[in-house]
């Protein structure tokens, strides 16, 4: 699976939009960006995933760019309980021939009141 | 969505026994299932891929003799720790593939090796 660049860390304003960014410059053509959160001792979450197109559900929206070599999740309004790790995996997705998550180190965004 | 649960949620262990970990897709049915570690302010780490009827795959650097892997139903696949030693505390996550191969994580296993 192709590597992302992530940073480590950002802040954000409760009630303000969050914008995530992640690089996968080497992404391939049947490769997926997934995007997961964990909040402080819990599994992981799934937050949302898309091929080339925008992506919005519940919880957020994601952006990927035209050539696919980024993306950025989008938290329209940010709350305290948003506070955790966002990890940016991709992956072959669909049917069989899907492969196992490899998490990179994702970004521990801050919400602050 | 689909529930992935583990149990125990969290246990402590005196140095030398073994602890057996649970996890169960409780809604579907999971052919594939996977054990993370995460260590503290660190990623999680595969450690292996199980496969319901056959045996489990390792990734490099993790014993397969020490951390025993049993997938014996497509609902449930046990991680036992054997012989645990305090470097072997840590938080143990499993997930579970779907048939639309969307992976669900449990909420995790905090493990304490005194």
């Amino acid at each position: 699976d192709a590597k992302t660049t992530q940073p480590p860390s950002m802040d954000c304003a409760e009630g303000r939009a969050a914008n995530l960014p992640c690089n996968h410059s080497t992404i391939s053509g049947n490769e997926y960006v997934y995007w997961y959160r964990q909040i402080h001792s819990q599994g992981p979450q799934y937050i949302i995933h898309g091929l080339k197109n925008n992506e919005t559900n519940e919880m957020a929206s994601l952006i990927i760019t035209e050539d696919r070599k980024s993306s950025t999740l989008i938290l329209p309004h940010a709350t305290l309980r948003d506070t955790a790790v966002y990890y940016c995996i991709v992956r072959v997705g669909g049917g069989n021939a899907g492969n196992m998550l490899t998490f990179g180190g994702g970004t521990r965004l801050m919400v602050k009141p | 969505g689909a529930v992935v649960s583990q149990h125990p949620s969290w246990v402590i262990c005196k140095s030398g026994t073994s602890v057996k970990i649970e996890c169960r897709s409780l809604d579907f049915q999971a052919t594939t299932m996977f054990w993370y570690r995460q260590f503290p302010k660190q990623s999680l780490m595969l450690m292996a891929t199980s496969n319901e009827g056959s045996k489990a795959t390792y990734e490099q650097g993790v014993e397969k003799d020490k951390f025993l892997i049993n997938h014996a139903s497509l609902t449930l696949s046990t991680l036992t720790v054997t012989s645990a030693h305090p470097e072997d505390s840590s938080f143990y996550i499993c997930s579970a593939r779907d048939h639309r191969d969307e992976q669900f994580f449990g909420p995790g296993t905090r493990l304490t090796v005194l």
